[in-house]
């Protein structure tokens, strides 16, 4: 079972205007999420996070939304820039069995994001 | 700084081989994480190891994949008698102790192909 799942596969913008990257969860019991981004032949890079107690976090450019009564999120980047055309994943961690912590992270499919000049 | 580094970066292999791939990670980071990426998907959880120590190794697919981390720094991901399914990106990731929030550090990952 998906329990993240970034449904659109790719996205295509323009360079300066909005891209919005989308990402939704089923598990209860996540309630720390992330975004990497990831560049052919390298590892998933750590964009941004956002704790459940919150409904907002921002970073310069990126902007993380999470909206916990529909288990979704969502990634903004105002200006896009052609650089950032890369892999998106979305990612969660939570509690785990016995109310163990730590930072297993259940990710989705990821989103491939192409800013054309 | 030294990021996290795996070896090697590209293992070919034949069916009912035995592999061994190699993470170093940041030092001084105490978490490491070990993901199976394979093509159109996300990276996917295999095992977690706190110091020494395997914390969570649900992840593992079977016993032929088994890790280790004697020294609590470099681990190695064993894969005895690989299958074709097997090929994936092998990635590793660290963090400096255990804490959900903390960010994890990957690195650029072992593609593996087994033919």
């Amino acid at each position: 079972d998906q329990q993240v799942k970034q449904n659109s596969p790719s996205l295509s913008v323009q360079e300066g205007r909005i891209s919005i990257l989308n990402c939704d969860y089923t598990n209860s019991m996540f309630d720390y999420f992330l975004w990497y981004k990831k560049y052919p032949a390298e590892g998933p890079t750590f964009l941004i996070s956002i704790s459940s107690i919150k409904d907002k976090n921002e970073d310069g450019r990126f902007t993380v939304f999470l909206n916990k009564s529909a288990k979704h999120l969502s990634l903004h980047i105002v200006p896009s820039q052609p650089g950032d055309s890369a892999v998106y994943f979305c990612a969660a961690s939570g509690f785990h069995a016995g109310g163990t912590s730590y930072g297993k992270l259940t990710f989705g499919q990821g989103t491939i994001l192409t800013v054309h000049p | 700084g030294a990021g996290v580094s795996q070896t090697p970066s590209n293992k070919v292999t034949e069916k009912g081989k035995y592999v061994e791939l190699r993470c170093d990670p940041i030092s001084g980071h105490t978490a490491l994480y070990w993901y199976r990426q394979s093509l159109g998907q996300g990276p996917e959880f295999l095992i977690y190891f706190q110091g020494t120590g395997a914390a969570d190794d649900s992840g593992l697919p079977n016993d032929r994949f088994f890790a280790v981390r004697p020294e609590g720094s470099v681990s190695t991901l064993k894969i005895q008698r690989t299958e074709r399914g097997d090929s994936a990106v092998y990635l590793c990731a660290s963090s400096p102790g255990q804490g959900r929030k903390e960010t994890q550090y990957f690195g650029p990952g072992t593609r593996l192909l087994v033919l």
